[in-house]
């Protein structure tokens, strides 16, 4: 079954603003990712943080995670419509470390040229 | 392109049938995981091999799949006596042990008439 749940469920925006995504979740993790994935295509990854960690960049994106509150969002600055897919945070959990990554059900981020 | 190949994209069968897919991941990958994907939720884990051993298996890996990774390469996912719920895509990802990215190929679509 699903942990994650991530807010909203879609997401509008114009080309250049900014979106944000939320993600959270329910058990003790060591990591958690974020994934992107185009319509019908495969996951592709974009970037991890670890339960020590508070921010990450990378690039254009901005990643948060606050493990008090088992939530983490992704910022994707000056959007461009090649941004436009499915986002997907997935946690990895202690109790099942190393032996898969458990998602959240997707935030489907479209931005209009 | 993330160098995790699956065969075939697309399968169509007819219920009752059995169908076999086929994963090739990153060759230095000793782990290799395959999740199944619902139109519209995220991905879950059915099961994961490290090098052949085939380490973990998800409830939802019923008796009808099975899983073989006979030397530590290529992996194939079977599933007999297909049933309508069994359509879905099917993702399989690699990576290192102890590295926490996965590297997805595109998935099988499999569907289910």
């Amino acid at each position: 079954s699903q942990q994650g749940e991530e807010d909203p469920q879609a997401l509008s925006i114009q080309e250049g603003e900014n979106a944000t995504m939320n993600c959270s979740y329910k058990t003790s993790i060591n990591n958690l990712q974020w994934y992107r994935q185009n319509s019908g295509r495969g996951l592709v990854h974009l970037i991890l943080i670890r339960s020590n960690e508070r921010e990450k960049h990378s690039g254009r994106l901005r990643v948060t995670l606050d493990t008090s509150k088992k939530s983490s969002s992704l910022l994707i600055t000056a959007s461009r419509a090649a941004d436009t897919a499915s986002y997907f945070c997935a946690t990895d959990q202690i109790e099942t470390s190393g032996s898969r990554l458990t998602f959240g059900e997707g935030t489907q981020l479209t931005v209009n040229p | 392109d993330t160098g995790v190949s699956q065969d075939p994209r697309h399968k169509i069968t007819k219920r009752g049938q059995n169908v076999t897919f086929r994963c090739d991941p990153i060759s230095e990958h000793n782990r290799l995981y395959w999740y199944r994907q619902t139109l519209g939720q995220g991905p879950e884990f059915l099961t994961y091999f490290q090098n052949e051993a085939q380490l973990e298996k998800s409830r939802l890996l019923s008796d009808r799949f099975s899983a073989e990774r006979p030397k530590g390469s290529f992996s194939t996912l079977e599933i007999q006596r297909t049933e309508q719920g069994d359509s879905a895509m099917y993702l399989c990802a690699s990576n290192l042990a102890l590295r926490n990215e996965q590297f997805f190929g595109p998935g099988t679509r499999l569907t289910v008439l």
